[in-house]
């Protein structure tokens, strides 16, 4: 089966400038998150989507960050406006659902977007 | 607050040589544990979780509740080992809804 796709790969802007991200989850799958990587850290959660629905977006800085999965499928991750420590890697990562049983809540991860902010 | 830890950013053996990788995790509730491992130019991937006690790629992973760890551990490191590996945690976060805190990531390299 197709995986998790995202475009762009990379991403070059200036400080103050607008940026998006799009992602399309692996077919089928109801919960799409995106994530955060900062070089030498883990992926952070920044947001995660049931269907179209948010589930959880505390960690999101919604005074510039904003997300939307529209029609339960593929998401848009926008930034507005861009600042130097934004510069990251920016994964989508899909699963069948959010799962009770949290143990085979196993997530497949797109190739992520290398977002320079100079 | 959730929290993991993996002590080591870089971790370098022989091939043929154990391997283990740390990693130690804060949680006040049942933790459910995994490890993911990205090699190069390719992406982020499951390698095993705790609740499936299973064996992949030789690699193995006990949960010590007592000790609050999860270290990583193969036998005999392989070249094709060689990679970036995260530990993370699946922790509630209301409602129905689970989320994953990951560590910072240990790179193994293993040489020839």
């Amino acid at each position: 089966e197709a995986g998790v796709a995202q475009s762009p790969r990379y991403k070059i802007i200036e400080k103050r400038q607008s940026v998006a991200f799009w992602c399309n989850p692996i077919s089928g799958h109801a919960t799409l998150y995106w994530y955060q990587q900062i070089l030498g850290q883990g992926p952070k959660l920044l947001i995660q989507f049931q269907n179209n629905g948010v589930v959880d977006d505390s960690q999101l800085p919604k005074d510039r960050f904003s997300a939307e999965r529209l029609k339960g499928v593929d998401s848009t991750l926008k930034i507005q406006p861009a600042k130097l420590e934004d510069s990251a890697v920016y994964l989508c990562a899909s699963s069948l659902r959010v799962v009770v049983l949290a143990g085979y809540n196993e997530q497949f991860f797109g190739p992520g977007t290398r977002l320079t902010v100079l | 607050a959730q929290r993991v830890t993996q002590p080591e950013k870089l971790l370098s053996v022989f091939k043929g040589a154990p391997v283990e990788l740390k990693c130690n995790y804060s949680y006040s509730g049942s933790p459910e544990l995994f490890w993911y491992v990205q090699y190069s130019r390719q992406r982020l991937q499951l390698l095993l979780r705790h609740i499936s006690r299973e064996s992949i790629k030789g690699f193995t992973a006990d949960l010590n509740k007592g000790e609050t760890s999860f270290h990583l551990k193969k036998p005999f490191a392989q070249e094709e080992d060689s990679a970036m590996y995260y530990c993370a945690l699946s922790h509630y976060s209301g409602g129905s809804n689970y989320k994953l805190t990951f560590g910072k990531g240990t790179l193994l390299t293993v040489n020839p």
